[in-house]
């Protein structure tokens, strides 16, 4: 089966820097994305990954390694505002998106 | 302000009652979808369109119809509602359906209680 693990739930510090990993087991791979959601609100783009390497997006950065199926999310410079879900998906074989449950990032004073 | 347009923005209902969630998008996507979310799972595809005048089942659609009549708009019906039907209903759309990074646009979500 396809399957997206990713921590459930992770806490940082404001000012710091977080990593959020993704793994991913999936039926063919035609791209990987990270989306923000907060709570009560509608998930929203951050990134998208196709290629090996790292895209960085001002304090967000998204790092693809399709051998080992696994992605991070970096979160630089940690504002309060940044706690929010943050959604794993995969794009598979028959471009269908596969979605991760979802790592609850708390960010404390 | 172009985006998803969803109603209602929250219902209760009564088991076996029919229910339509409304979904209108301004943006000229070619691609609409809905999902279903739910505590500790993944976004859970319901039901797609690429284009007008199409639909496709996706991982969950028991329960679901949809339809497709032009552009804008795609409507998902429960024709009689049962109690694991209560999540969180977001309707989206994409540019395309597949290829490339087509970035999904999110309604603001339906959150259906049935009881």
């Amino acid at each position: 089966g396809q399957n997206i693990d990713q921590p459930t739930e992770m806490t940082a510090t404001e000012g710091a820097i977080v990593q959020i990993n993704c793994t991913y087991q999936t039926s063919g791979f035609n791209g990987l994305f990270w989306y923000q959601q907060h709570a009560g609100e509608a998930p929203t783009f951050l990134s998208y990954n196709v290629l090996d390497g790292l895209e960085e997006k001002g304090r967000f950065s998204s790092f693809l390694s399709r051998s080992k199926g696994y992605s991070y999310l970096l979160l630089k410079e940690l504002q309060m505002k940044d706690s929010a879900s943050y959604l794993c998906a995969v794009k598979d074989s028959n471009y269908q998106l596969i979605w991760g449950a979802g790592t609850k990032l708390i960010i404390k004073p | 302000i172009a985006g998803i347009t969803q109603a209602p923005t929250s219902q209760i209902l009564a088991a076996g009652r029919r229910m339509t969630l409304r979904c209108t998008q301004d943006m000229r996507h070619n691609a609409m979808y809905w999902y279903r979310q739910d505590l500790g799972l993944g976004l859970r595809l319901i039901h797609y369109s690429n284009t007008a005048g199409t639909t496709g089942k996706g991982e969950v659609p028991d329960g679901y119809s949809v339809s497709r009549a032009n552009t804008d708009d795609f409507p998902l019906t429960l024709a009689s509602a049962v109690p694991s039907q209560t999540s969180v209903y977001f309707c989206a759309s994409s540019e395309s359906d597949s290829s490339g990074a087509n970035v999904l646009t999110f309604g603001a979500g339906s959150r259906l209680t049935v009881l």
